[in-house]
């Protein structure tokens, strides 16, 4: 069983749809939870970050996790077609950069 | 420039070619990454410096050869590869390897092929 299981889509949705995005992972001990977006052509970039449980919002982003679930969503209201790219999930259980464990990555496609 | 720079963006090689990978890094880092990108796989950390110095190094086979000259410069040296090494290498840095809540800046990676 992999430590990270992401759905590699490809998903697609109308303009102005509300996106969720989520994983699922096999190690309890993790903590620390990334976003990661990647756009076509591109290196991904850090688009939300959490510690432990609870919600975090950052405009039209919402990070979730479901610790004793195992599970983390991002939510994307008000989907533009500019947020079409890549969308990688990442954990670790140590705040160090060396300790990421990323998801494979959901392809999401947003339709004008 | 600012912020992470790779060159070349795209390389063709043989299996017994020797090329090298470039990675520069404008944001006054201490820390820098090589991370490998496959189709459909979740990113690979392979080496991590921390203030030139490696620290970290995942089982990664010996045709891989980084060097740090300094804290703003990476390279990855590539010698003998084989075809499964075919994928998007990633250049990231950060300002503490310890601290995941420092966001590492990725470049945009050299699309590598071995033919």
């Amino acid at each position: 069983q992999k430590e990270v299981e992401q759905d590699p889509g490809p998903l697609s949705v109308p303009e102005g749809a509300i996106v969720s995005l989520n994983c699922t992972y096999s190690n309890s001990a993790f903590q620390y939870f990334m976003w990661y977006r990647q756009y076509s052509r591109k290196g991904p970039e850090l688009l939300m970050y959490t510690y432990s449980s609870g919600n975090k919002e950052d405009g039209r982003f919402t990070a979730q996790v479901d610790k004793s679930s195992k599970y983390i969503s991002l939510f994307i209201r008000d989907s533009q077609p500019s947020d079409s790219a890549t969308y990688l999930c990442a954990m670790s259980v140590y705040s160090s950069a060396s300790k990421i464990i990323f998801g494979s990555g959901t392809r999401l496609s947003i339709r004008p | 420039e600012t912020g992470v720079t790779q060159t070349p963006r795209h390389l063709v090689m043989g299996m017994t070619n020797k090329k090298s990978l470039k990675c520069e890094q404008h944001l006054g880092h201490n820390a820098m990454y090589w991370y490998k990108q496959s189709a459909k796989k979740p990113l690979e950390l392979m080496f991590v410096y921390s203030l030139e110095e490696r620290v970290e190094n995942n089982s990664v086979p010996s045709r891989f050869s980084p060097e740090c000259p300094n804290s703003s410069h990476l390279f990855l040296h590539l010698h003998t590869l084989q075809p499964e090494d075919s994928a998007l290498y990633l250049c990231a840095s950060s300002q503490d390897p310890g601290d995941s809540n420092q966001p590492q800046h990725f470049g945009d990676g050299t699309r590598l092929s071995i033919l």
